[in-house]
């Protein structure tokens, strides 16, 4: 089962900051926080991930809380083609020789609706 | 770079056939996963490959599920005989390998291949 809990909608306007919130307060110390979304009928994208501290990147900003109990995804200016389901994912990375990784385990998301 | 493809794109099939899904990771990528979606529920795993070895397979559903790797390229996933109930879009996804010291890499997943069983 998914280990984060995500609004089922949200709806955001148009040049508008998309904020997400996922709690996933049974996060432990070796499970990093994952985005993906998921653009009608294509596959998941990854969009950003992070541990404990706040990412940035092209995409987006992650803010993850100091107890790491609960992050939001920021999506600056959202976009009519950033319509899509955000899934947040707690994933846990095996380290052994050569670095095995763990799947992902999707929830049911958020479903964002960016209108005009 | 080509990513990750998937054949066919869609596949529509009566009960009782066999039908075998390809998966072409992006170059280089040892590990390889495949998950499905079945009508109404959520994205589901259904196994990871490093190389073309079978690292978890805890999610195949049952025996009728067969996938491989053979040489640490290309995957299928085969369905034998098929049920209504294996309708669905499955997925795969590829990553590289995460280097000790290095956290993580992410996943990349192809367009899905849509399968219907009649």
């Amino acid at each position: 089962d998914a280990k984060t809990t995500q609004p089922t909608s949200m709806d955001c306007a148009e040049g508008r900051a998309a904020n997400l919130p996922c709690n996933h307060s049974t996060i432990s110390g070796n499970e990093y926080v994952y985005w993906y979304r998921q653009i009608h009928s294509q596959g998941p994208q990854y969009i950003i991930h992070g541990l404990k501290n706040n990412e940035t990147n092209e995409m987006a900003s992650l803010i993850i809380t100091e107890d790491r109990k609960s992050s939001t995804l920021i999506l600056p200016h959202a976009t009519l083609r950033d319509t899509a389901v955000y899934y947040c994912i707690v994933r846990h990375i095996l380290l052994n020789y050569g670095g095995s990784q763990g799947n992902l385990i999707f929830g049911k998301g958020t479903k964002l609706s960016v209108k005009p | 770079e080509a990513g990750v493809t998937q054949f066919p794109s869609h596949s529509v099939i009566e009960k009782g056939q066999t039908v075998t899904l390809r998966c072409d990771p992006i170059s280089g990528h040892d590990n390889l996963y495949w998950y499905r979606r079945v009508m109404g529920k959520e994205i589901k795993f259904l196994l990871h490959f490093v190389k073309e070895s079978k690292q978890d397979e805890s999610g195949m559903p049952n025996n009728r599920f067969l996938a491989e790797r053979t040489g640490g390229t290309y995957s299928t996933l085969k369905v034998q005989p098929a049920e209504l109930e294996d309708s669905g879009v499955y997925f795969c996804a590829s990553s590289q390998r995460g280097r000790w010291g290095t956290m993580n890499t992410e996943a990349f997943f192809g367009q899905g291949t849509r399968l219907t069983v009649v």
